[in-house]
């Protein structure tokens, strides 16, 4: 079936580094693709999306983009701040079951002083 | 914007008693409505899914009669989960998906079962 891979389950960086979490997916034809954020205690939110090969997403300094070639979505940000530190989900919409959202296992970003 | 309101934010209850948790999309129409519960080791298991004037579809592993779904028009849904016990714990998320794709989701309702 679907899924998306994201291979760092930790991040971790100093203020004003680059930022690349990396997400890979499996899915046949053009599935939707998201980026989450989820802070402590409070549920993921929304991102931005892409849906097009070549398509980029992006949202507070963060974006990604959609890559047919290597089935990649990953997210980048040019300079992050302590308050970016939160769990990075990436996520796939099921387009045989268009109202299904596929998560992957998300990257703890710590950004330090 | 697109909101979606879920309460209560946390719960205890007892071993074996129910509660019940309401989803309310705010700013936008929601064609769906998924519940996913979040494990302590954060990976999301989705519950059901549920729209409007369709049946509502439940995954592998959770059933209509252990967590009867709600969702009687596009912007509420509520979720009950019967006779909790411990492996019930978590925090259980509404998600609802708008016309462009996107599912947005509540703050979680944070259930322990004591």
């Amino acid at each position: 079936g679907d899924s998306v891979t994201q291979t760092e389950g930790q991040v971790a960086l100093s203020e004003e580094d680059f930022l690349t979490i990396h997400c890979n997916y499996s899915a046949s034809g053009y599935p939707a693709l998201f980026w989450y954020v989820q802070y402590p205690g409070e549920g993921p939110q929304f991102l931005f999306r892409a849906s097009r090969d070549k398509e980029k997403g992006s949202s507070r300094g963060f974006e990604a983009t959609y890559d047919k070639g290597t089935t990649s979505f990953h997210l980048r940000k040019a300079s992050v701040q302590e308050s970016d530190s939160a769990v990075y989900y990436c996520a796939l919409g099921d387009r045989t079951n268009a109202y299904k959202v596929i998560f992957g296992k998300g990257t703890h970003l710590h950004v330090l002083p | 914007g697109a909101l979606v309101y879920q309460y209560p934010r946390r719960t205890i209850c007892k071993s074996g008693t129910s509660m019940r948790m309401e989803c309310q999309a705010v700013g936008f129409q929601a064609t769906s409505v998924a519940w996913y519960r979040q494990s302590p080791q954060k990976t999301f298991e989705l519950i059901a899914l549920s729209t409007v004037n369709s049946a509502i579809k439940y995954e592998q592993n959770f059933t209509q009669e252990k967590f009867p779904i709600s969702h009687p028009n596009l912007s509420f849904s509520s979720m009950t989960v019967l006779n909790a016990y411990l492996e019930d714990r978590g925090l259980y998320l509404c998600g609802a998906r708008d016309g462009q794709g996107a599912v947005f989701f509540g703050k979680g309702t944070r259930l322990t079962v004591v």
